[in-house]
């Protein structure tokens, strides 16, 4: 298994700022994820964080939106740039160890 | 590419009752199944996996759901429902064990009548 934390566990944050958000795990693990769970839907994947090259983004998510940094085996940060409403939303970390495991998330409100 | 399709945003079962809740894959190769549950304000746990041994799969809190191959399906069932079943039960697919990307449902509503 493995233990996962994120901060903050919430924020409620102002259209145009940015927030980023840590993940954390106990050990070291090779992949690392963010998704995004949209009010009343499903987790999307945004991108796979490999520590040591860039992010890997799905169709859909860009850098220029989504900063991610993976300085090493234990850390990524998710970076929600020039926010709006339409990202409020509960963004989570996963770590792939043998099956993927789900940090708590971070819900996040944008007025 | 792979996707997956749950029945039913919202199911409700009175306690002590079967819970079924619904879940079919599309997959052009042998998928590998996973559901999970995400309780209030938390993150998701894995409940039970299927990477194509035994077709009828045991999971944690007594959930046990059956790879069906003919009919491409991957239903979770547990025999009799408690309080503490009440959550959100997502469906999710890849085509690689040992590969990361999940594709999930939609997700299903689990509510408990007492």
């Amino acid at each position: 298994s493995a233990v996962i934390s994120q901060k903050p566990s919430r924020d409620i944050c102002q259209r145009g700022t940015s927030l980023t958000i840590q993940c954390q795990v106990d050990s070291q693990v090779t992949m690392m994820f963010w998704y995004r769970q949209q009010p009343g839907q499903s987790l999307t994947l945004i991108a796979t964080a490999n520590q040591g090259s860039e992010a890997t983004y799905e169709s859909g998510f860009v850098i220029d939106k989504f900063p991610i940094s993976r300085p090493n085996l234990t850390f990524s940060t998710l970076t929600v740039s020039n926010m709006s409403p339409e990202d409020s939303s509960i963004y989570l970390c996963s770590v792939y160890r043998v099956l993927q495991f789900f940090g708590p998330g971070t819900r996040l409100t944008v007025l | 590419a792979q996707s997956v399709t749950q029945l039913g945003s919202h199911v409700s079962v009175s306690e002590g009752a079967l819970v079924l809740l619904r879940c079919n894959y599309s997959s052009s190769v042998p998928p590998y199944l996973f559901w999970y549950v995400q309780y209030p304000n938390q993150g998701l746990q894995l409940l039970l996996k299927y990477t194509s041994a035994a077709t009828l799969v045991k999971g944690i809190n007594g959930f046990e759901a059956e790879f069906k191959k003919s009919e491409t399906s991957f239903h979770l069932t547990k025999p009799s429902a408690h309080m503490s079943d009440a959550a959100e039960y997502f469906c999710a697919v890849t085509t690689n064990f040992g590969n990361e990307k999940l594709t999930f449902g939609t997700g299903t509503r689990l509510t408990i009548i007492p």
